[in-house]
């Protein structure tokens, strides 16, 4: 299976700094990389596909990048809606794995 | 709008078989792939696997063994099957729709409907 490794697990931050969440592949995935929020008790909803490309609806202030075995995502200027969890998913090769996760908290 | 509903009993007792329905509202099961996934109690996201509505399959290996799942059409619903369940299935287990074509985008996802095994 390819292990998806996401830094760092926890994050502080306040409303309006900007941040940047690592996932690192144990091999190479190409961009087939997508990010999830997952916002306490609710589902996970898809945020970005193919490593950079921004889901409908999904505000311009989230970007992704990266390809190979490093990506990243990053939100500009973050929001109070923000604070959640983001999740790492490979799509290359089934078992489709996630990372950890990184629990973004308000400072 | 594309929905998915998760059903099913809350509690399974330790070696039996768990059993799930996720119902598809806006969209035909006939016109994706459709996944299951789970996550532990503040723990991360396990893919369960995936099914197609002529009844391809994709198992993570890690479950293979033990999972079974099916679509039906006329109901617009799929299905989960997981036997010989044990502490460490307790989990909430979600359905959602691989939006993608040749990728996996997993969206939208149900609610999730949280499995507790114990007798």
């Amino acid at each position: 299976d390819i292990q998806m490794t996401q830094s760092p697990s926890s994050l502080s931050a306040s409303v309006g700094d900007r941040v940047t969440i690592t996932c690192r592949a144990s091999q190479s995935i190409s961009s087939y990389l997508n990010w999830y929020q997952q916002k306490s008790g609710q589902a996970p909803k898809l945020l970005i596909y193919i490593a950079s490309s921004l889901h409908s609806g999904v505000p311009s202030r989230f970007s992704g990048s990266g390809s190979g075995t490093d990506f990243t995502l990053t939100i500009s200027s973050l929001q109070p809606e923000d604070f959640a969890t983001y999740y790492c998913q490979q799509s290359y090769r089934a078992p489709y794995t996630f990372g950890q996760g990184t629990k973004l908290e308000i400072k | 709008q594309v929905q998915l509903q998760e059903s099913g009993p809350g509690l399974v007792k330790p070696s039996e078989t768990l059993s799930l329905t996720c119902t598809v509202s806006g969209v035909s099961v006939t016109e994706h792939y459709w996944n299951w996934i789970r996550q532990p109690p503040g723990k991360g996201l396990e893919w369960i696997g995936n099914i197609y509505y002529t009844g391809s399959t994709n198992y993570n290996p890690s479950l293979k063994s033990r999972v079974t799942f099916s679509v039906d059409t006329s109901k617009n619903q799929f299905s989960l099957s997981l036997s010989s369940v044990s502490a460490a299935d307790t989990a909430v287990y979600y359905c959602a729709r691989d939006l993608g074509t040749g990728i996996v985008l997993l969206d939208p996802w149900g609610q999730g409907i949280l499995v507790t095994v114990s007798s």
